[in-house]
């Protein structure tokens, strides 16, 4: 049950496009389209922003967006903005019956 | 709405047990899977325990299988996590969250609890 692999810090300025990969393995992320994202601000709870690879909830910017090649995931954030600015994380669930969290992306907006 | 509470963190020494409880409500829990979840001071989340809707269904990390047993009372609406010889780097907020159905990931988070060891 090793962490996906995830980018530890990007950044970004106001406006741009940024994109966070998740790479895992042919037990997990490439084996199941059961990838999701979630935006965690310090000190708070995960939010759930993306489901399903590139499924988004009800009340998520569409700004927030995902897709998936092979073993590796990727969140896109487009027209960042200053709220965006939190730490981001992968989850898949696994050939194992069990979920394997990515190890986390700090992002920092400009 | 949806609220999940837990409750039962603390201090312990190495080597003992902690029992953490959490709260639910505005759901029925007999008809959702539910899960703990942990995250070490500054450190990322890391997945620990899952218990299937129909309560049969129990699965767990390798760094916790063995050790923590997850649980549920529906007549509670409550859902448990029993922690037995707890190691220094079980030390995390543990947060209790609900199966977001059909979508094998989670949808609503509790605030989390403290367990120090």
């Amino acid at each position: 049950q090793s962490a996906l692999t995830q980018p530890a810090s990007v950044s970004g300025s106001p406006g741009q496009s940024i994109t966070i990969s998740c790479t895992g393995t042919s037990s997990d992320v490439g084996d199941y389209n059961y990838v999701s994202w979630y935006q965690q601000h310090s000190g708070k709870a995960p939010k759930l922003i993306i489901y399903d690879v590139n499924g988004r909830p009800s009340g998520v910017s569409t700004r927030f967006s995902g897709s998936k090649s092979g073993d590796t995931a990727s969140l896109t954030i487009s027209g960042l903005q200053g709220e965006d600015e939190a730490d981001y994380y992968c989850i898949s669930y696994t050939s194992s019956r069990t979920w394997v969290f990515g190890g986390g992306t700090k992002l920092t907006v400009l | 709405q949806v609220q999940l509470v837990e409750s039962g963190g603390g201090v312990v020494q190495p080597g003992r047990s902690l029992r953490l409880s959490c709260a639910a409500s505005g759901f029925t829990l007999s008809t959702y899977g539910m899960h703990w979840v942990r995250q070490a001071p500054g450190k990322g989340l890391e997945w620990v325990a899952h218990v299937g809707y129909n309560g049969d269904n129990l699965h767990y990390a390798d760094s916790v299988k063995g050790r923590f047993t997850i649980s549920r009372d529906t007549s509670k609406n409550t859902v448990h996590l029993q922690m037995n010889s707890l190691r220094a780097d079980d030390t995390a907020v543990y947060y209790c969250a609900r199966d977001f159905t059909g979508h094998w990931t989670i949808d609503y988070w509790g605030r989390g609890t403290l367990v120090t060891v």
